[in-house]
């Protein structure tokens, strides 16, 4: 069955630095997402891309927050000056028509702000 | 803000089916009911999903009632990889409307 890969795994940072996080959706989805869950809590949507833009937002996805598809495989959540309370896990996903439009996510990235 | 309604846990004896309830009263005529779980952790999964008819797939049976405001997600045989955090969402079956995730039901399978 086709997956979602995430990289790094795990990624230590200090507070205040830059982050990328990577991820390569199922070819022949269009549909991106980024989703993040703090330890203990909820997963949270955080931003879905579509056609090379953004199309939806949420609050927690502030100006720190930027996402892009630099080449035709890869989707990346950058984080610009990270904060403690950035720490989660954070999954992307992918969609197309398959599954009523259902998500398949990668395994995550566990990001550590030190 | 999700839209239904789940316990916030279950046990379930290993072998035996495990009954996964989910209310949805105000579920609306073109939203569909999608069931994933998380396994420790792990990115959700995607179990299975439906409309009004029950369905059924390798991993799991869904069943909606006639009136659609609750459903049941059965694991016919679960075993000890079934423990996970199981999240029943209503959304419409495009692009458009994003997964919103709940507290879901923590189920822990029983040796």
């Amino acid at each position: 069955e086709p997956e979602v890969t995430q990289t790094p795994s795990h990624q230590v940072t200090q507070m205040g630095q830059e982050v990328i996080l990577r991820c390569v959706p199922i070819s022949n989805h269009l549909y991106f997402y980024w989703y993040r869950q703090i330890l203990g809590q909820k997963v949270e949507f955080l931003v879905s891309f579509y056609n090379n833009e953004i199309s939806e937002k949420s609050e927690i996805f502030d100006d720190q927050f930027s996402v892009e598809r630099p080449d035709g495989s890869n989707f990346t959540l950058k984080i610009r000056s990270t904060k403690l309370e950035d720490s989660a896990m954070y999954f992307c996903a992918s969609s197309g028509v398959g599954h009523g439009y259902g998500y398949t996510f990668g395994s995550g990235t566990r990001l550590t702000v030190v | 803000d999700a839209k239904t309604t789940q316990p916030p846990s279950m046990d379930c004896a290993e072998g035996r089916a495990a009954n996964l309830p989910c209310n949805h009263s105000t579920i609306s005529g073109n939203e569909y009911v999608y069931w994933y779980r998380q396994i420790h952790s792990q990115g959700p999964q995607y179990i299975i999903h439906g409309l009004k008819n029950n369905e059924t797939n390798e991993m799991a049976s869904l069943i909606i009632t006639e009136d659609r405001k609750s459903s049941t997600l059965i694991l016919p045989h679960a075993t000890l990889r079934d423990t996970a955090v199981y999240y029943c969402i209503v959304r419409v079956a495009n692009r458009d409307d994003k997964i919103i995730f709940g507290k879901g039901t923590r189920l822990h399978i029983l040796p």
